[in-house]
Protein backbone atom coordinates (compact mmCIF):
# COMPACT_ATOMS: atom_id res chain seq x y z
CA UNK A 1 0.00 0.00 0.00
CA UNK A 2 1.61 3.24 -1.68
CA UNK A 3 1.96 6.23 1.28
CA UNK A 4 2.08 9.93 0.07
CA UNK A 5 3.71 10.05 -3.54
CA UNK A 6 5.35 13.73 -4.04
CA UNK A 7 7.36 14.98 -7.20
CA UNK A 8 9.82 16.11 -7.89
CA UNK A 9 12.13 15.15 -4.94
CA UNK A 10 14.38 17.99 -6.12
CA UNK A 11 13.81 21.12 -7.78
CA UNK A 12 16.19 24.23 -8.49
CA UNK A 13 14.04 27.52 -9.70
CA UNK A 14 15.13 30.95 -10.24
CA UNK A 15 14.25 33.81 -8.38
CA UNK A 16 10.70 35.11 -10.18
CA UNK A 17 9.85 31.80 -11.45
CA UNK A 18 6.98 30.03 -11.02
CA UNK A 19 6.65 26.24 -9.55
CA UNK A 20 4.26 23.23 -9.04
CA UNK A 21 4.75 20.60 -6.86
CA UNK A 22 2.44 17.55 -7.10
CA UNK A 23 1.14 15.15 -4.16
CA UNK A 24 -0.63 11.49 -4.62
CA UNK A 25 -2.66 10.93 -1.14
CA UNK A 26 -2.43 7.54 0.60
CA UNK A 27 -4.61 5.20 -0.57
CA UNK A 28 -7.71 5.71 0.99
CA UNK A 29 -7.06 9.13 2.02
CA UNK A 30 -9.74 11.97 0.62
CA UNK A 31 -7.95 15.37 2.61
CA UNK A 32 -4.42 17.00 1.48
CA UNK A 33 -2.78 19.45 3.34
CA UNK A 34 0.43 21.25 2.16
CA UNK A 35 3.52 22.44 4.58
CA UNK A 36 6.79 24.62 4.58
CA UNK A 37 9.53 23.42 6.21
CA UNK A 38 12.43 26.30 6.06
CA UNK A 39 16.07 24.89 7.44
CA UNK A 40 16.03 24.01 10.84
CA UNK A 41 12.01 25.05 11.83
CA UNK A 42 9.69 22.54 12.05
CA UNK A 43 6.52 22.41 9.32
CA UNK A 44 4.60 25.48 8.50
CA UNK A 45 0.81 24.81 7.25
CA UNK A 46 0.27 26.48 3.75
CA UNK A 47 -3.37 24.88 3.28
CA UNK A 48 -5.60 22.06 2.96
CA UNK A 49 -7.97 20.63 0.25
CA UNK A 50 -10.92 18.72 0.64
CA UNK A 51 -13.74 18.06 -1.91
CA UNK A 52 -11.23 20.14 -4.87
CA UNK A 53 -11.93 23.39 -3.18
CA UNK A 54 -9.37 25.14 -0.47
CA UNK A 55 -10.74 24.18 3.09
CA UNK A 56 -8.48 25.75 5.20
CA UNK A 57 -5.31 28.06 4.99
CA UNK A 58 -2.05 29.57 6.96
CA UNK A 59 -0.68 32.47 6.82
CA UNK A 60 0.66 32.49 3.62
CA UNK A 61 0.46 35.13 0.38
CA UNK A 62 -1.54 34.31 -2.52
CA UNK A 63 1.20 33.66 -4.62
CA UNK A 64 0.64 30.58 -2.86
CA UNK A 65 -2.24 28.59 -4.37
CA UNK A 66 -3.49 24.51 -5.01
CA UNK A 67 -5.50 22.74 -6.60
CA UNK A 68 -7.22 19.36 -5.96
CA UNK A 69 -8.33 16.97 -8.57
CA UNK A 70 -11.13 14.26 -8.51
CA UNK A 71 -8.62 11.45 -7.64
CA UNK A 72 -8.17 13.35 -4.92
CA UNK A 73 -4.18 14.35 -5.81
CA UNK A 74 -3.34 17.63 -5.35
CA UNK A 75 -0.67 20.18 -6.66
CA UNK A 76 0.78 23.45 -4.58
CA UNK A 77 1.54 26.26 -6.87
CA UNK A 78 4.47 28.89 -5.71
CA UNK A 79 4.49 32.09 -8.49
CA UNK A 80 7.14 35.09 -8.31
CA UNK A 81 9.49 33.10 -6.52
CA UNK A 82 11.45 34.80 -3.39
CA UNK A 83 14.98 33.39 -2.43
CA UNK A 84 13.24 32.95 1.12
CA UNK A 85 10.80 30.20 -0.28
CA UNK A 86 13.75 27.58 -0.09
CA UNK A 87 12.29 24.95 1.95
CA UNK A 88 11.31 21.40 2.22
CA UNK A 89 7.74 21.22 0.84
CA UNK A 90 5.85 18.34 2.15
CA UNK A 91 2.33 16.93 1.56
CA UNK A 92 0.04 15.26 4.33
CA UNK A 93 -3.23 13.01 3.57
CA UNK A 94 -5.38 11.88 5.66
CA UNK A 95 -9.60 11.16 6.52
CA UNK A 96 -12.12 13.63 6.77
CA UNK A 97 -13.59 11.72 9.50
CA UNK A 98 -10.72 12.89 11.59
CA UNK A 99 -7.25 12.93 12.09
CA UNK A 100 -7.44 10.08 14.58
CA UNK A 101 -7.66 8.21 11.24
CA UNK A 102 -4.61 8.76 10.29
CA UNK A 103 -2.48 11.45 8.79
CA UNK A 104 0.29 10.62 6.84
CA UNK A 105 3.22 12.70 5.79
CA UNK A 106 5.24 12.29 2.50
CA UNK A 107 9.41 12.75 1.72
CA UNK A 108 8.59 16.07 0.47
CA UNK A 109 9.99 18.25 -2.20
CA UNK A 110 13.09 20.14 -1.71
CA UNK A 111 13.08 23.40 -3.74
CA UNK A 112 15.81 25.80 -3.86
CA UNK A 113 15.57 29.25 -5.15
CA UNK A 114 18.48 31.05 -7.01
CA UNK B 1 3.93 31.44 11.64
CA UNK B 2 3.03 30.47 14.82
CA UNK B 3 5.41 27.78 16.68
CA UNK B 4 5.18 25.79 20.09
CA UNK B 5 8.00 26.10 22.50
CA UNK B 6 9.77 22.71 22.62
CA UNK B 7 12.81 21.67 24.28
CA UNK B 8 15.51 21.54 24.53
CA UNK B 9 16.48 22.23 21.03
CA UNK B 10 19.14 19.85 20.93
CA UNK B 11 20.74 16.56 23.44
CA UNK B 12 23.73 14.87 23.04
CA UNK B 13 23.55 11.56 25.01
CA UNK B 14 24.86 8.34 25.93
CA UNK B 15 23.66 5.21 24.20
CA UNK B 16 21.56 3.33 26.94
CA UNK B 17 20.73 7.21 28.19
CA UNK B 18 16.64 8.09 28.81
CA UNK B 19 15.74 11.10 26.89
CA UNK B 20 13.09 13.36 28.06
CA UNK B 21 12.01 16.32 26.05
CA UNK B 22 8.92 18.63 26.21
CA UNK B 23 6.30 20.98 24.36
CA UNK B 24 4.64 23.77 25.83
CA UNK B 25 1.59 26.40 24.56
CA UNK B 26 -0.10 29.12 25.48
CA UNK B 27 -3.61 27.75 23.86
CA UNK B 28 -5.32 24.55 24.59
CA UNK B 29 -4.98 22.06 22.14
CA UNK B 30 -7.19 18.92 21.48
CA UNK B 31 -4.76 16.64 20.12
CA UNK B 32 -1.13 16.15 20.53
CA UNK B 33 1.30 14.49 18.28
CA UNK B 34 4.91 13.39 18.29
CA UNK B 35 6.85 13.08 15.35
CA UNK B 36 10.48 11.97 14.20
CA UNK B 37 12.36 12.89 10.95
CA UNK B 38 14.93 11.83 9.39
CA UNK B 39 17.59 13.96 7.29
CA UNK B 40 15.77 14.14 3.67
CA UNK B 41 12.31 12.58 5.09
CA UNK B 42 8.87 13.49 5.91
CA UNK B 43 7.71 13.38 9.59
CA UNK B 44 6.65 9.95 10.64
CA UNK B 45 4.05 9.90 13.73
CA UNK B 46 5.30 7.96 16.85
CA UNK B 47 2.52 8.73 19.56
CA UNK B 48 -0.52 10.27 19.12
CA UNK B 49 -2.47 11.73 22.05
CA UNK B 50 -6.33 12.44 21.98
CA UNK B 51 -7.24 13.17 25.64
CA UNK B 52 -6.02 15.33 28.82
CA UNK B 53 -3.68 13.57 31.36
CA UNK B 54 -3.33 10.38 28.74
CA UNK B 55 0.18 8.59 28.87
CA UNK B 56 0.49 6.29 26.20
CA UNK B 57 3.45 4.29 25.52
CA UNK B 58 5.14 2.83 22.09
CA UNK B 59 8.00 0.36 22.45
CA UNK B 60 10.62 2.55 24.76
CA UNK B 61 8.47 5.44 23.90
CA UNK B 62 6.30 7.41 26.19
CA UNK B 63 4.40 10.34 25.85
CA UNK B 64 1.69 12.42 27.95
CA UNK B 65 -0.76 15.05 26.91
CA UNK B 66 -0.67 17.54 29.63
CA UNK B 67 -3.62 18.01 32.12
CA UNK B 68 -4.17 21.65 31.18
CA UNK B 69 -3.63 20.63 27.18
CA UNK B 70 -1.50 23.33 26.86
CA UNK B 71 1.74 20.68 27.17
CA UNK B 72 3.24 17.30 26.39
CA UNK B 73 6.33 15.48 26.90
CA UNK B 74 7.98 13.27 25.35
CA UNK B 75 10.38 10.22 27.11
CA UNK B 76 12.85 7.70 25.16
CA UNK B 77 14.21 5.18 27.80
CA UNK B 78 17.23 3.31 27.08
CA UNK B 79 18.16 4.96 23.96
CA UNK B 80 19.93 3.53 20.89
CA UNK B 81 22.40 4.78 17.79
CA UNK B 82 18.92 4.89 15.29
CA UNK B 83 17.20 7.03 18.05
CA UNK B 84 19.43 10.12 16.56
CA UNK B 85 16.96 12.26 14.55
CA UNK B 86 14.75 15.49 15.02
CA UNK B 87 11.82 14.80 17.07
CA UNK B 88 8.74 16.91 16.68
CA UNK B 89 5.69 17.91 18.76
CA UNK B 90 2.12 19.13 17.03
CA UNK B 91 -0.99 20.08 18.56
CA UNK B 92 -4.16 20.33 16.57
CA UNK B 93 -7.28 22.37 17.44
CA UNK B 94 -9.90 20.58 15.72
CA UNK B 95 -9.82 17.46 14.57
CA UNK B 96 -9.13 18.48 10.91
CA UNK B 97 -7.18 20.88 9.63
CA UNK B 98 -3.55 22.64 10.54
CA UNK B 99 -0.65 20.76 12.85
CA UNK B 100 1.12 23.57 14.93
CA UNK B 101 4.80 21.96 15.15
CA UNK B 102 7.45 22.89 17.74
CA UNK B 103 11.12 23.75 16.51
CA UNK B 104 12.10 20.39 16.81
CA UNK B 105 14.41 18.49 19.26
CA UNK B 106 17.61 17.38 17.48
CA UNK B 107 18.70 13.87 19.59
CA UNK B 108 22.70 12.43 18.88
CA UNK B 109 23.19 9.12 20.54
CA UNK B 110 26.66 8.74 21.36
CA UNK B 111 27.44 4.75 21.14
Amino acid sequence: DAGVTQSPTHLIKTRGQQVTLRCSPKSGHDTVSWYQQALGQGPQFIFQYYEEEERQRGNFPDRFSGHQFPNYSSELNVNALLLGDSALYLCASSLDRGIDYGYTFGSGTRLTVV
Amino acid sequence: GQQLNQSPQSMFIQEGEDVSMNCTSSSIFNTWLWYKQDPGEGPVLLIALYKAGELTSNGRLTAQFGITRKDSFLNISASIPSDVGIYFCAGLRGSQGNLIFGKGTKLSVKP
